[in-house]
């Protein structure tokens, strides 16, 4: 069965350390996005792809950055982490970017 | 600016009543609605959605009733079981530059035995 996995599922880390967070799909889909969710703010978008070679920056992209060299995977790098990022990750892909997103489990994320 | 809103952070119902979920939606380019459960620890997956074209999508309990004069939309779970208990969101997408899923802030749910 298709599917998109994250891990890791927890990370703890320490205030300026870079820390890349994984997401790989089988659904073979060409959309896929990176959400926080936070108390208070429900889901919000932080980078997207279309395609391979693709990003683009979502309304909570800054500290963040995700590269695509392939359609299974799009990482997502903090560059340099603060503890307003502490926060629960989650990678979603789709056929199309306006329809049925398909989300992964979540990195729960902890910066100190 | 928040174009998907969901008023009441949490809601809490009688199994085996009706449960009714809230949604209003401020950009009027958005013709494709959703439906969101999230359970604790687990991602949100994908329950029920509605065309524009529509004004109703049933699905087994779960009904999405579209006013679009309104800017409104609602989910009706009938009848409420203790494991429909989750966060519910509620996320749009149109055309004309809004292709992008919107979320609400979500409805906790909670149906109690």
């Amino acid at each position: 069965d298709a599917e998109i996995t994250q891990s890791p599922r927890h990370k703890i880390t320490e205030t300026g350390r870079q820390v890349t967070l994984a997401c790989h799909q089988t659904w073979n889909h060409n959309n896929m996005f990176w959400y926080r969710q936070d108390l208070g703010h429900g889901l919000r978008l932080i980078h997207y792809s279309y395609g391979v070679q693709d990003t683009n920056k979502g309304e909570v992209s800054d500290g963040y950055s995700v590269s695509r060299s392939n359609t299974e995977d799009l990482p997502l790098t903090l560059e340099s982490a603060a503890s307003s990022q502490t926060s629960v990750y989650f990678c979603a892909s789709s056929d199309s970017p306006r329809e049925t997103q398909y989300f992964g489990p979540g990195t729960r994320l902890l910066v100190l | 600016d928040q174009q998907v809103k969901q008023n009441s952070p949490s809601l809490s119902v009688q199994e085996g009543r009706i449960s009714i979920l809230n949604c209003d939606y401020t950009n009027s380019m958005f013709d494709y609605f959703l439906w969101y459960k999230k359970y604790p620890a687990e991602g949100p997956t994908f329950l029920i959605s509605i065309s524009s074209i529509k004004d109703k999508n049933e699905d087994g309990r779960f009904t999405v009733f579209l006013n679009k004069s309104a800017k409104h939309l609602s989910l009706h779970i009938v009848p409420s079981q203790p494991g429909d208990s989750a966060v519910y969101f509620c996320a749009a997408s149109g055309a004309g530059g809004s292709e992008k899923l919107v979320f609400g802030k979500g409805t906790k749910l909670t149906v109690n035995p």
